[in-house]
């Protein structure tokens, strides 16, 4: 059992290239969720997804897209890759929102240049 | 607005010592109160929850809906207990659901 995998695990990025991070879970999970964990800052939610085909703003979202066409997949865009958004990206699923156990992924340690 | 407060970055305790990781919360309806932990090199992963009134790995958490707390506390500290120790609000709102984290708290356990 995978869990929660996210692709890459690392990246360098030169400013203004974009990317896509890809994040699958095989536990069926309603709630997908993308992550920023900066120092000192801690993690904070970039968007979340509460169904296939449904996506939603988070905290920090400017400078980031998302989609969500397969239930077990949520992909994180950077159309135009910043220095502000070198950072560890954490993607997380649950199975319902409340009060259920959200399991995270490895994270991806990107750093755009 | 919700909001998640550790006021400590940096916990540092002898093994054996007791220790205490503050977590206080900022919300207007039922809260919903987590601890994360994640271990070095290892992926975040749930240590308790306040709805399960569980003891994991010796750690116990109890909510104070009166000072808005949710303090995770250990008895005797071990030093495998090192790690990096997130507190986290779960809240509902038209029609969603949003997990908040504090901004995490390090401890270090010193042999």
């Amino acid at each position: 059992n995978a869990g929660v995998t996210q692709t890459p695990k690392f990246r360098v990025l030169k400013t203004g290239q974009s990317m896509t991070l890809l994040c699958a879970q095989d536990m069926n999970h309603e709630y997908m969720y993308w992550y920023r964990q900066d120092p000192g800052m801690g993690l904070r939610l970039i968007h979340y997804s509460v169904g296939e085909g449904t996506t939603a703003k988070g905290e920090v979202p400017d400078g980031y897209n998302v989609s969500r066409l397969k239930k077990q997949n949520f992909l994180l865009g950077l159309e135009s890759a910043a220095p502000s958004q070198t950072s560890v990206y954490f993607c997380a699923s649950s199975y319902q929102g409340s009060n259920t156990e959200a399991f995270f992924g490895q994270g991806t340690r990107l750093t755009v240049v | 607005a919700q909001r998640v407060t550790q006021p400590e970055k940096l916990l540092s305790v002898f093994k054996g010592a007791p220790v205490e990781l503050k977590c206080n919360y900022s919300y207007s309806g039922s809260p919903e109160l987590f601890w994360y932990v994640q271990y070095s090199r290892q992926r975040l992963q749930l240590l308790l929850r306040h709805i399960s009134r569980e003891s994991i790995k010796g750690f116990t958490a109890d909510l104070n809906k009166g000072e808005t707390s949710f303090h995770l506390k250990k008895p005797f500290a071990q030093e495998e207990d090192s790690a990096m120790y997130y507190c986290a609000l779960g809240y509902s709102g038209a029609g969603s659901y949003q997990l908040t984290f504090g901004k995490g708290t390090k401890l270090s356990v010193i042999p």
